[in-house]
């Protein structure tokens, strides 16, 4: 089986601007979680979508969204980019409760 | 409140020296979920375990082995004969209520040298 993907790997945006991030989980599961990493929170939930809805929120602001399509692929988006949105932004693809990771995207917000 | 506490930063090791990787948790939730992760250089986490709240049974699998005392809320992680590929930062996380979100711990990053 395929593992998670994620595109793209890197990004460049500036300060106002908007992203989208994709997220194809392993075929066959549903459920696709989001978190943020950084060296100063270091791990930290953004949302989680099963089956095209949203189940769960961590505590972002509305800048940050996120949607599933039907295959189960999932976008995330951040609007009007601040400069401590740097991250790396993983994807995980759930089965059960164990939790598959994606390589990330490392968006750098300058 | 959900939380996972790793109080090591930094371990260095040398090659084939055992190391112990500490993770407290807390969490009022009977049912959980205690996982550990790891994060080369790479940056992509890979699964290494996951265990519920109701298996104490403690697991070794090759190098790794795995304790979890629910007396002292801990499940800490060894490696024996450390290699340098083990080199990583090594992640705890809990997964507790109904849902799928992972509380994490800030992480240990473990240097390996030859």
């Amino acid at each position: 089986k395929a593992g998670v993907t994620q595109t793209p790997r890197y990004l460049i945006k500036t300060r106002g601007q908007q992203v989208t991030l994709s997220c194809s989980p392993i075929s066959g599961h549903r459920s696709v979680s989001w978190y943020q990493q950084t060296p100063g929170q270091g791990l930290q939930f953004l949302f989680e979508y099963f089956s095209e809805t949203q189940r769960n929120k961590g505590n972002f602001p509305g800048r940050f969204s996120g949607r599933q399509f039907s295959n189960s692929r999932s976008e995330m988006n951040v609007s009007t980019l601040e400069l401590g949105d740097s991250a790396l932004y993983l994807c995980a693809s759930t089965q059960g409760s164990e939790q598959y990771f994606g390589p990330g995207t490392r968006l750098t917000v300058t | 409140a959900q939380k996972v506490t790793q109080a090591q930063t930094e371990i260095s090791v040398v090659e084939k020296e055992d190391v112990t990787l500490d993770c407290v948790y807390e969490t009022r939730d009977t049912t959980y979920y205690l996982f550990w992760y790891k994060q080369p250089p790479s940056g992509e986490l890979v699964f290494l375990i996951r265990r519920n709240s109701f298996d104490e049974q403690n697991e070794i699998s090759g190098r790794y082995s795995w304790n979890f005392q629910k007396s002292t809320s801990s499940f800490n992680f060894t490696i024996t004969a450390s290699q340098v590929v083990d080199s990583a930062v090594y992640f705890c996380a809990l997964n507790a209520g109904n849902n799928r979100k992972l509380i994490w711990g800030l992480g240990t990053s473990l240097a390996v040298n030859p």
